[in-house]
């Protein structure tokens, strides 16, 4: 699976967009993006996955750049509860398992 | 639905000894992964069962093992504990289609090793 780069930590300021970059320059076609969040002594929670076009649901959206290097996901109007770390993952379908490589994320401090 | 549900939350064991982690999957999933968490590690890959076969492996000692059950619950453990295997112990389900639904994790199981 492709390797991905985030930044360690970020700001946002609460009611504001917090945007969270991935670096993924060596994704092959066939690999989707993920991302998850890990609130303090919780499970790491999905957020949102997708392959080329944007994707949006009730928790966030996936911008993926056309030539799909990079991507960024758009917490629209962050709250006090979206600090957490987050995590973008690169993977391939297989039929031979599927195991997750979490690397270190993004730590996203939401401030009132 | 009822989430991915981990026993028991918290669990105190002494070196030498020997642990069993349980697990129940969303309903209707066949896939469990196991996750091992540490300050120092981060979340590391530990095993993952396809329909009660292990489809996956990391990079662990044998000491480490799981199964899985025919109506997908699955369990792991851990034998001859050491100080190191203190961490959060995650498990994940998902639907076990080729990978492209995401996993589902629960909130794990917190071993102290002393």
């Amino acid at each position: 699976d492709a390797k991905t780069t985030q930044p360690p930590s970020m700001d946002c300021a609460e009611g504001r967009a917090a945007n969270l970059p991935c670096n993924h320059s060596t994704i092959s076609g066939n690999e989707y993006v993920y991302w998850y969040r890990q609130i303090h002594s919780q499970g790491p929670q999905y957020i949102i996955h997708g392959l080329k076009n944007n994707e949006t649901n009730e928790m966030a959206s996936l911008i993926i750049t056309e030539d799909r290097k990079s991507s960024t996901l758009i917490l629209p109007h962050a709250t006090l509860r979206d600090t957490a770390v987050y995590y973008c993952i690169v993977r391939e379908p297989t039929n031979s398992g599927y195991a997750l490589n979490f690397g270190k994320g993004t730590s996203l401090l939401v401030t009132p | 639905k009822a989430g991915v549900t981990q026993t028991p939350r918290y669990l105190i064991k002494t070196r030498g000894q020997q642990v069993t982690l349980s697990c129940s999957p969303i309903s209707g999933h066949r896939s469990v992964s196991w996750y091992q968490q540490t300050p120092g590690q981060g979340l590391q890959f530990l095993f993952e069962y396809f329909s009660e076969t292990q489809r996956n492996k990391g990079n662990f000692p044998g000491r480490f093992s799981g199964r899985q059950f025919s109506n997908s619950r699955s369990e792991m453990n851990v034998s001859t504990l050491e100080l190191g295997d203190s961490a959060l112990y995650l498990c994940a389900s998902s639907l076990g289609d080729r990978g492209v639904s995401p996993l589902h994790f629960g909130n794990g199981t917190r071993l102290t090793v002393t």
